[in-house]
């Protein structure tokens, strides 16, 4: 089976730096993703890891260690309208080949405060 | 490009009644997810297509729910009859291509359920 651990909620303050962390166990790894969902709306696709290291992309940055079954999203110049659940999913292989699945974890619910 | 669009957005229904939901995935997706979203949590996965068929659905309680997706293309996701832990937002996906190289899912706005 997988498990992915991500705190349930944070607070941060407009302006500043926010990191969120996800651990996680699988077999298969195939890749990990962050996805966004404001409140009452659908996720929609933040970034993809599926090689060590560091991904960038403007304020939004993310982090994946395989050999640790880590990442963490980084969120750089915080905006009020970045408060919203922050989604890790990590894909692994099915044990019958027939295609990879894509597992949620509980979601961090970010609010950013003036 | 149309996103996945789902109906209903909202359905009220009282308990042991039959519900239906539709979701029409992108153009050209062949991969077609249904999800259910409770309040505060991340999407469980129900059941996955490839085209029109049924590769993982595990985690379908098929004592009630079924889903089909004929001509692999739209899908609709049906309920049973409904019972009061069925409240939730049930979530389409859609991703082009499976295997190896699979790349993000695109997901619909949902159609929130509440049972009486």
């Amino acid at each position: 089976g997988q498990n992915i651990d991500q705190p349930t909620e944070m607070t941060a303050t407009e302006g500043a730096i926010v990191q969120i962390n996800c651990t996680y166990q699988t077999s298969g790894f195939n890749g990990l993703f962050w996805y966004q969902q404001h409140a009452g709306e659908a996720p929609t696709f933040l970034s993809y890891n599926v090689l060590d290291g560091l991904e960038e992309k403007g304020r939004f940055s993310s982090f994946l260690s395989r050999s640790k079954g880590y990442s963490y999203l980084l969120l750089k110049e915080l905006q009020m309208k970045d408060s919203a659940s922050y989604l890790c999913a990590v894909r692994s292989t099915m044990n019958n080949n027939a295609g990879n699945m894509l597992t949620f974890g509980g979601g961090t619910r970010l609010m950013v405060k003036p | 490009e149309a996103g996945v669009v789902q109906s209903p957005r909202y359905k009220i229904i009282e308990k042991k009644q039959p519900v239906a939901f539709w979701c029409n995935p992108i153009s050209g997706h062949n991969t077609l997810y249904w999800y259910r979203q409770n309040l505060g949590q991340g999407p469980e996965l129900l059941i996955r297509y490839e085209n029109e068929e049924a590769v993982d659905d595990s985690q379908l309680p098929k004592d009630r729910f079924s889903a089909e997706r004929l001509k692999g293309v739209d899908s609709t996701l049906k309920i049973q009859p409904a019972e009061l832990g069925d409240s939730a937002v049930y979530l389409c996906a859609s991703s082009p291509v499976s295997g190896p190289n699979t790349g993000e899912l695109f997901f619909g706005e949902g159609s929130r359920l509440t049972v009486l």
